[in-house]
């Protein structure tokens, strides 16, 4: 069975300009996750998919984050504009919901550099 | 937000050694989880905790679930050098849905 994917592995762009992460979770899973994780840090959630619905974004910075997961399955996510401040790795994690099992499976991450 | 410690923060310990290390808040928790992560990786999954006083192994590790639900204890034994990485212990709340929040995390370093 395929875990998480993510791409792209690594993105370096400059600041002010738009940068995107794809994610695809594991088949069957219907709750997404996307976390930051700064350098030395444990990961802090973003923003949390059920389906298509997000159930929980209060944690994502809404003026210039945004994230979509229009069927259900795959999600995006986006800075526009970027900071020098969103460095960070931006990692994916799916789970099945269940109400005996919380496992949350994660990607390898986007390690993303803002110049 | 509600935080978990973990210590210690990094630890260096001689190949075949065993480890302990520990996560603890001040909230209750419904679930405990175990990361690793190496460099350049996603956390993965090591072990899951369900139930308070509950002890699960998988292989040279074993965690515990802490009887007051609020802290939760892994352990390996004999370590090895493919060990090093940083461990991560993540909990859900018991009035927070299906959200996590994870620990800094213990990074271990192997001595040969």
């Amino acid at each position: 069975e395929a875990g998480v994917v993510q791409s792209p592995r690594y993105k370096i762009i400059e600041k002010k300009q738009p940068v995107a992460f794809w994610c695809n979770p594991i088949s069957g899973h219907n709750t997404l996750y996307w976390y930051r994780q700064n350098l030395g840090q444990g990961p802090e959630l973003l923003i949390r998919y059920e389906n298509e619905e997000a159930v929980d974004d209060s944690q994502l910075p809404k003026d210039r984050f945004s994230a979509e997961r229009l069927k259900g399955v795959d999600s995006t996510l986006k800075i526009q504009p970027a900071e020098l401040g969103d460095s960070a790795v931006y990692l994916c994690a799916s789970s099945l919901r269940s109400s005996a099992y919380n496992e949350q499976f994660f990607g390898p991450g986007t390690r993303l550099t803002v110049l | 937000g509600q935080q978990l410690n973990q210590s210690p923060q990094s630890m260096f310990i001689q190949e075949g050694e065993d480890v302990s290390m520990n996560c603890t808040s001040s909230s209750i928790f419904n679930t405990w989880l175990w990361y690793k992560q190496d460099p350049g990786e996603g956390p993965v999954l090591l072990i899951a905790l369900y139930k308070a006083g509950e002890l699960t192994s998988n292989g040279r590790l074993t965690a515990q679930f802490g009887i007051t639900r609020k802290d939760s204890f892994l352990n390996i034994s004999a370590s090895i050098p493919s060990d090093v990485g940083i461990y991560f212990c993540a909990g859900q709340l018991r009035d927070y849905g299906q959200n996590f929040v994870f620990g800094p995390g213990t990074r271990l370093s192997v001595l040969p």
